[in-house]
């Protein structure tokens, strides 16, 4: 079945450090979603990626879409301690009979100290 | 206010006992899903229902059962079958099955058998 390998599993950095964590899928996908879920808290969604190449931002957060669709990274330029917490990817694949349910990556804590 | 609601937050049981953990939303989502969240695990895909009266099984769908009686209703009973029920459960749900749509989660259950 499909997977989604997510690294690095944990990041420790100083505030104002950047972060990157990258995802990378067995299949070719349709799309690829990112999600944020704080400490003790439930996943967020960020940013869904569907174009070979498509880059997005969101303020200081970079997503970026590798040219084969099997690939993912979330860039966070200058970070700050309220982005603590774990990131996740999330692909889903084209099947013949439509689309695949999510597979969620084993994600990436992150840990800013001020 | 929509949005997806599990009850009860934090949930004990004696080992043996089945369980049935509550997930209602408001939103007016045809898709709803169950995830499994263990530590350093990501999410697991255990359930999912497309539409009322219908449902699939996931990634690890042994020990637990699903209704999907009402739209905007999809309890989960953790059966006495499965092995490792303590774990964080996340209810979730969608517009629909298909591509390029966000997943909107509930604050989650933390069960825990002793």
């Amino acid at each position: 079945g499909q997977q989604v390998m997510q690294i690095p599993q944990y990041q420790h950095v100083q505030e104002g450090e950047d972060f990157t964590t990258y995802c990378n899928s067995s299949t070719t996908l349709s799309n690829i979603q990112w999600y944020k879920q704080r400490p003790g808290g439930h996943p967020v969604f960020l940013i869904q990626l569907v174009k070979s190449g498509e880059v997005k931002k969101q303020k200081r957060l970079t997503f970026q879409f590798g040219e084969a669709k099997k690939n993912s990274s979330l860039h966070i330029t200058a970070t700050q301690t309220t982005d603590v917490g774990t990131y996740f990817c999330a692909g889903q694949a084209i099947l013949n009979s439509g689309y695949s349910t999510l597979t969620f990556g084993k994600g990436t804590m992150l840990l800013v100290s001020p | 206010d929509g949005g997806i609601t599990q009850s009860p937050k934090y949930l004990f049981r004696k080992e043996g006992q089945n369980v049935t953990l509550s997930c209602e939303q408001n939103l007016n989502h045809d898709a709803m899903y169950w995830y499994r969240q263990d530590p350093g695990q990501g999410l697991r895909l255990i359930y999912y229902s497309q539409i009322v009266n219908d449902f699939q099984k996931g990634d690890i769908a042994e020990g637990y059962s699903v209704s999907r009686e009402k739209k905007e209703s999809f309890p989960l009973t953790v059966t006495s079958a499965q092995k490792n029920p303590t774990a964080f459960y996340l209810c979730a749900s969608s517009i629909g099955q298909g591509s390029y749509n966000e997943q909107f989660f509930g604050p989650g259950t933390r069960l825990t058998v002793l």
